[in-house]
Formats: structure tokens, C-alpha cells, sequence
């Protein structure tokens, strides 16, 4: 029964191809999240939706594409992978804003690019 | 936006010893400050949280400290023990919105 639950964890895959990673949280939240993090541990928001609606989205190449079926749901479309998007990607979940905005992140998906 | 620091980088202790990570916030409309461990391979997972109208909190062997007036806010481990070794991740956000800004982390080595 986990709370935040993503595929696949592990993705080896060549530049230029594309690539999705799912996502779906049995939490009952209202905000779903990507988080980035690469090999110096940075932790990276990408992406924030609150009821199915794109609430922030960073600096990110459009080849980054979310996509947020249902509020429990938050997939991750990459178009045309490069070295550089090689690093581990964390889904992750939480409450409404008024409950303090606890963040339950996933298992990570781990993306190498060769 | 909001902006997390977080220092130090790297901080090693002896196993029994006590460990401190200091962070500082840019936003005065954030007000609630988690603290996240990441074990080798794991996910961050929440271990302490504090909101901005109390100072101090304290879980067993963690305690959190926050200066609102200064922006900054602290996480302490006494009696550290080899377990502990992790990176630490500081995080802010405000009621206002749903965006959780990170520091860049702490790992923390207790040597035994």
C-alpha cells in the first residue's frame, strides 16, 4: 500500500528517445509534484498541479511535458532525452495548502541516458 | 521566489556527538519549515517540521529551532549514533502557495 507510488524505478534508455514515468498517489492529496534531483543531490521543483491544474512549472525544457488525468494521477512525458536529463525523478504529494504542505515524495525513478 | 540555504555541505561526527544544520529563507511569507532525511538510495522522508508561530520543537533526539526575525531556522541530532548518516534536506513554503523550495542538503557521516 504505498502512499506515492512511480514507474518504472530504473531507466536506461539512449539520447533522442522518449520516455514516460508514471505516477499515482493514494493519499487523497490535491497537489502532485516532479522534483529533480542529479548526481550533486540537488532537490529541483519541475513541476507543481493542484486538482488536476499546472500550478508552477520552473525553468524547464519543453521537452518536459506533465500530464495530471486525475488529481491522483501525475505523469512525466521526455521527448528527446539528452545526457544531461540523466538523474533520479521524484514524484511526491500533498494536502491542500492549509494543512501545512507536507511533501510524501515517491521511491524516485532513476533515468540514466546513454 | 523563495530561496534556501543550507550549511554545512558535508559535516562528520563522532558516533555520541552532537550535529547541527543551519538554514536561512529569503521569503518573510514562508511559514512552515520541514526537515527531510535521505537515506543511500532512498526517498527524502519527513523526520521534524516546524510552523512559524512556535520556536523550538522537539522529537527524542531532534529538536528544530527557527529565528523568524533572522530567517533562519536549525536542526539538531544529540547522541548521534552510525544510523543517522544521511543527507539532510531543509525545506520552506508559505500557506500561499503550493511551492516547497529545498536547500541543497547536508550529509551528515557518524562514524562509530
Amino acid at each position: 500500500d504505498t502512499a506515492v507510488s512511480q514507474t518504472p524505478k530504473y531507466l536506461v534508455t539512449q539520447m533522442g528517445n522518449d520516455k514516460s514515468i508514471k505516477c499515482e498517489q493514494n493519499l487523497g492529496h490535491d497537489t502532485m509534484y516532479w522534483y529533480k534531483q542529479d548526481s550533486k543531490k540537488f532537490l529541483k521543483i519541475m513541476f507543481s498541479y493542484n486538482n488536476k491544474e499546472l500550478i508552477i512549472n520552473e525553468t524547464v525544457p519543453n521537452r518536459f511535458s506533465p500530464k495530471s488525468p486525475d488529481k491522483a494521477h501525475l505523469n512525466l512525458h521526455i521527448n528527446s532525452l539528452e545526457l544531461g536529463d540523466s538523474a533520479v525523478y521524484f514524484c511526491a504529494s500533498s494536502q491542500a495548502i492549509t494543512s501545512g504542505n507536507t511533501i510524501y515524495f515517491g521511491e524516485g525513478s532513476w533515468l540514466t541516458v546513454v | 521566489g523563495e530561496n534556501v540555504e543550507q550549511h554545512p555541505s558535508t559535516l562528520s561526527v563522532q558516533e555520541g556527538d552532537s550535529a547541527v544544520i543551519k538554514c536561512t529563507y529569503s521569503d518573510s511569507a514562508s511559514n512552515y519549515f520541514p526537515w527531510y532525511k535521505q537515506e543511500l538510495g532512498k526517498r527524502p522522508q519527513l523526520i521534524i517540521d516546524i510552523r512559524s508561530n512556535v520556536g523550538e520543537k522537539k522529537d527524542q533526539r531532534i529538536a528544530v529551532t527557527l529565528n523568524k526575525t533572522a530567517k533562519h531556522f536549525s536542526l539538531h541530532i544529540t547522541e548521534t549514533q552510525p544510523e543517522d548518516s544521511a543527507v539532510y534536506f531543509c525545506a520552506a513554503s508559505s500557506y500561499n502557495n503550493n511551492d516547497m523550495r529545498f536547500g541543497a542538503g547536508t550529509r551528515l557521516t557518524v562514524k562509530p
